[in-house]
């Protein structure tokens, strides 16, 4: 079974505007942490933002926050103000806590074009 | 602080021949992990090294295999190359095992011929 799923294989928005990416997930684990990662056609995978299931508040970083809802398993990702370099794929992840070590599992992506 | 690197950015070899990745975290950390990005099966674990053992492994054949030095560097070797095993290959790394954040490298990306 998918424990992330993103159902945006690609999402446009014009330039300055807000856009959401949806990310739901599935896990047994009490104890998680859901991730944001932006990989450019570089290939490097860029670090964004980090929520835990235990914390009370959306995690916010700059442009970027995160709407998470723990009872609907979603984690989506809200980038405000669009910009031009914007444009890239965008992972969502888990680390479950069962797991001893560092395993992140991903989704499948969401290809975000922003238009000028 | 510079940020994890990832030798050689670029690799062809042929079936049936070894290759060996190189990934050097940054500066303190002491987990690295390393990932398989293909565009049929998307982004997959292969196996976290910390204090030089391996704490977690992926479901690969063991064709696949890691190793870390005490310096927190660590080398993935793939041996019998298969035409499957064409990739961007992503190394991580973390203050800890139990850190939550992974950085990522820029990854090397392998052709195999």
């Amino acid at each position: 079974a998918q424990k992330i799923t993103q159902t945006q294989p690609g999402m446009f928005v014009q330039e300055k505007e807000a856009v959401t990416l949806d990310c739901t997930y599935d896990t047994s684990d009490p104890s998680y942490g859901l991730f944001w990662y932006k990989q450019p056609s570089s290939g490097e995978m860029i670090f964004l933002i980090y929520q835990g299931s235990y914390d009370q508040q959306n995690a916010t970083e700059g442009r970027y926050s995160l709407n998470f809802q723990k009872a609907r398993k979603s984690a989506n990702l809200v980038i405000s103000a669009s910009q031009l370099g914007d444009s890239a794929m965008y992972f969502c992840a888990m680390r479950e806590l069962i797991d001893q070590g560092g395993k992140l599992i991903f989704g499948q992506g969401t290809e975000l074009s922003v238009k000028p | 602080k510079a940020g994890v690197t990832q030798t050689p950015r670029y690799l062809i070899k042929t079936r049936g021949q070894q290759v060996t990745l190189s990934c050097s975290p940054i500066s303190g950390h002491r987990s690295v992990s390393w990932y398989q990005q293909t565009p049929g099966q998307g982004l997959q674990f292969l196996f976290e090294y910390f204090s030089e053992t391996q704490r977690n492994k992926g479901n690969f054949p063991g064709r696949f295999s890691g190793r870390q030095f005490s310096n927190s560097r660590s080398e993935m070797n793939v041996s019998t190359l298969e035409l499957g095993d064409s990739a961007l290959y992503l190394c991580a790394s973390s203050p800890a095992s139990t850190s939550q954040t992974q950085y990522f490298g820029p990854g090397t990306r392998l052709l195999v011929l």
